[in-house]
């Protein structure tokens, strides 16, 4: 069956610090991944996917994220982290032979200090 | 741009009540998920609807039912509510249905069960 993990519960970075969340899939197939966030008592904002192609891909407010399928990992990462960066982060994949509905990992919260 | 509407935003009920939640997908997205998200957890898959028919289903208890209708507006009608049923129910709308294209999350409704 499908599955996403996302080992880090919890992480505290510095203002203008680099980032990177991480975040491990089981799936058969090639995987549809996504990355969400979102802010507390707010909805899930898609921050970016990868489908195919590139495995290097750019999101919006300056993240991207890397997709290894040599060791099922998809992290995202920011080069510099701002205080309004404050969220949880979600990792999903897509089970496309299954009406294309998403399984989530357990989610990362982020906090920054200032 | 237009989004994923929910009603209502918050809503409280007493056990053993009944609810009814709404969800208006993007124009022209004709599939449209329906998740739970519990305090602190990640968003679990209820179910899916692509052209007015259910296109996959995932843990929705049975007291759970829901439908899509010919404005691809969908309902998630909850009977006999128990506390546990506390919740946030997110609405999601896709353009393409059973691909796990990306899929655009309405702002949700909080559930409280008294």
């Amino acid at each position: 069956a499908q599955s996403v993990t996302q080992p880090d519960i919890h992480i505290t970075v510095s203002e203008g610090a680099s980032l990177e969340l991480r975040c491990n899939y089981s799936y058969g197939a090639t995987p549809y991944l996504f990355w969400y966030v979102q802010s507390p008592g707010q909805g899930l904002q898609l921050l970016l996917k990868y489908f195919s192609g590139d495995t290097l891909v750019q999101g919006i407010k300056g993240f991207e994220a890397e997709f290894k399928r040599s060791q099922s990992s998809f992290n995202l990462r920011k080069p510099s982290v701002h205080w309004s960066d404050a969220a949880e982060y979600f990792c999903a994949v897509g089970a496309n032979n299954q009406g294309g509905k998403l399984i989530f990992g357990q989610g990362t919260e982020l906090s920054v200090k200032p | 741009a237009a989004g994923v509407i929910q009603s209502p935003r918050h809503l409280i009920k007493e056990k053993r009540e009944t609810a009814t939640l709404k969800c208006y997908p993007i124009p022209r997205h004709d599939t449209v998920y329906w998740y739970q998200q519990g305090p602190g957890q990640d968003p679990q898959f209820l179910i899916s609807f692509y052209e007015k028919m259910q296109s996959d289903k995932g843990s929705i208890p049975d007291r759970f039912s829901a439908q899509q209708f010919s404005d691809y507006h969908s309902e998630l009608n909850m009977s006999s509510l128990e506390l546990g049923d506390s919740a946030l129910y997110f609405c999601a709308s896709s353009p393409i249905a059973g691909v796990s294209y990306e899929q655009y999350f309405g702002p949700g409704t909080r559930l409280t069960v008294t």
